[in-house]
């Protein structure tokens, strides 16, 4: 399978426990997204790198929230001292470089903080 | 008001009809993309344009940069395309996409 993963599917934690999530991109693509998508809610959008740089992040992405790229290809969402309103669908995308770059997302890794 | 908006919200249709989906966006854009979510969350890309129409099987995406205005067509509608149908644009930052809240298709057979 050439497209993007995520994993895990499914977490649950308790309140103020940290979670760690990995995204595996299409391998061409330098591109990665992030973003968060609420119950009833279109995504939201959270960070950005290209290669491995964290080039944008949103006002969402408080400071309990870290996103790393080390090699320019996997990269990991860190949620620290989780809250209940972490709780949501935390999508990955990737994308060519250029004006055309339409993004490819994973299917997703489902957050539940008790 | 939010820079995306979809209408409707919710959309039950039979089997067979033609469903339209609509998207109004604010901003300036450089594409707009259609997509597809189906419960379990994830997203399929359905389209990505920046003028004219654009075909694929049952699905046709129109769009509009003059009115800020664009439309996804299902023909022929089946239970099967029951799902969040999101509307989201590029703006022309280049870097992330402005989501519409999505429209929730269901197809009854």
């Amino acid at each position: 399978d050439t497209g993007v993963s995520q994993d895990p599917r499914h977490k649950i934690t308790k309140r103020g426990q940290n979670v760690t999530f990995r995204c595996d991109p299409i391998s061409e693509h330098n591109r990665l997204y992030w973003y968060r998508q609420t119950l009833g809610q279109g995504p939201e959008f959270l960070t950005y790198f290209q290669n491995e740089a964290q080039l944008e992040k949103s006002r969402l992405l408080s400071d309990r929230f870290s996103a790393e790229r080390p090699k320019g290809s996997f990269s990991t969402l860190e949620i620290q001292r989780t809250e209940q309103g972490d709780s949501a669908m935390y999508l990955c995308a990737s994308s060519l470089d250029g004006f055309y770059n339409e993004q490819f997302f994973g299917p997703g890794t489902r957050l539940t903080v008790l | 008001k939010n820079e995306v908006e979809q209408s409707p919200q919710n959309l039950t249709a039979q089997e067979g009809e033609f469903i339209t989906i609509n998207c109004s966006y604010s901003v300036g854009i450089s594409a707009l993309h259609w997509l597809q979510q189906h419960p379990g969350g994830g997203i399929v890309s359905l389209f990505m344009l920046s003028s004219g129409k654009k075909k694929h099987g049952r699905l046709i995406a129109t769009i509009n940069i003059q009115e800020k205005h664009s439309s996804l067509h299902i023909t022929a509608s089946h239970p099967r395309d029951s799902a969040v149908y999101i509307c989201a644009v590029k703006g022309n930052s280049n870097y992330q996409l402005i989501w519409g809240a999505g429209t929730k298709l269901i197809i009854k057979p």
